[in-house]
């Protein structure tokens, strides 16, 4: 699966839109985009996932740009609910078969 | 209502014992998985399985052992050979794009 970074760590504005970047340079063409996100001391949540498209959800939007390199994913109005780690995750689309491996996320604090 | 179950939430052992955790989904899922977490850290892979009586080391599968006899359950044994057994362990289950996730269990070794 191919390799991504993201930032350690950012702060947004409660209401205001969070926008999490995520690089992934070495995708492959059969590779997918996939958000996550882990609120502290639980499982996480699955979030969104894309081919090449944006992407929207009641959840978030997804950015892909078209060379597929990287892409952001969008909390359009970010509430306190939303502090969490978030992991950016490409790999294949198969029913089963593959490892899921997560690297060390983004950890969004969003503040009143 | 479907999903996937992780037993006991928070588990202390001495130092020396091996210890098993439970996961168990009804979500009939090919793939399950194993995770450990330290504090601050991401989610690394210890093992994983594609299909019942399969499965395999995923990055820090040193000191851990599993099986996977039925669809709906994967243990994850901790034993005396891992080093920091103390972490957060996940489970989850995948059939498709969205990978589930149980609530874990807070291994404490003293």
């Amino acid at each position: 699966d191919a390799k991504t970074t993201q930032p350690t760590s950012m702060d947004c504005a409660e209401g205001r839109a969070a926008n999490l970047p995520c690089n992934h340079s070495t995708i492959s063409g059969n590779e997918y985009v996939y958000w996550y996100r882990q609120i502290h001391s639980q499982g996480p949540q699955y979030i969104i996932h894309g081919l090449k498209n944006n992407e929207t959800n009641e959840m978030a939007s997804l950015i892909i740009t078209e060379d597929r390199k990287s892409s952001t994913l969008i909390l359009p109005h970010a509430t306190l609910r939303d502090t969490a780690v978030y992991y950016c995750i490409v790999r294949p689309r198969r029913a089963a078969g593959n490892k899921l491996t997560f690297g060390g996320g983004t950890r969004v604090l969003v503040k009143p | 209502d479907g999903g996937i179950t992780q037993s006991p939430k928070y588990l202390f052992r001495k130092e020396g014992q091996n210890v098993t955790l439970s996961c168990e989904q009804n979500l009939n899922h090919d793939a399950m998985y194993w995770y450990r977490q330290d504090p601050g850290q991401g989610l690394r892979l210890i093992y994983y399985s594609q299909i019942v009586n399969d499965f395999q080391k995923g990055d820090i599968a040193e000191g851990y052992s599993v099986s996977r006899e039925k669809k709906e359950s994967f243990p994850l044994t901790v034993t005396s050979a891992q080093k920091n057994p103390t972490a957060f362990y996940l489970c989850a289950s995948r059939d498709g794009d969205e990978a589930f996730f149980g609530q874990g269990t807070r291994l404490t070794v003293v």
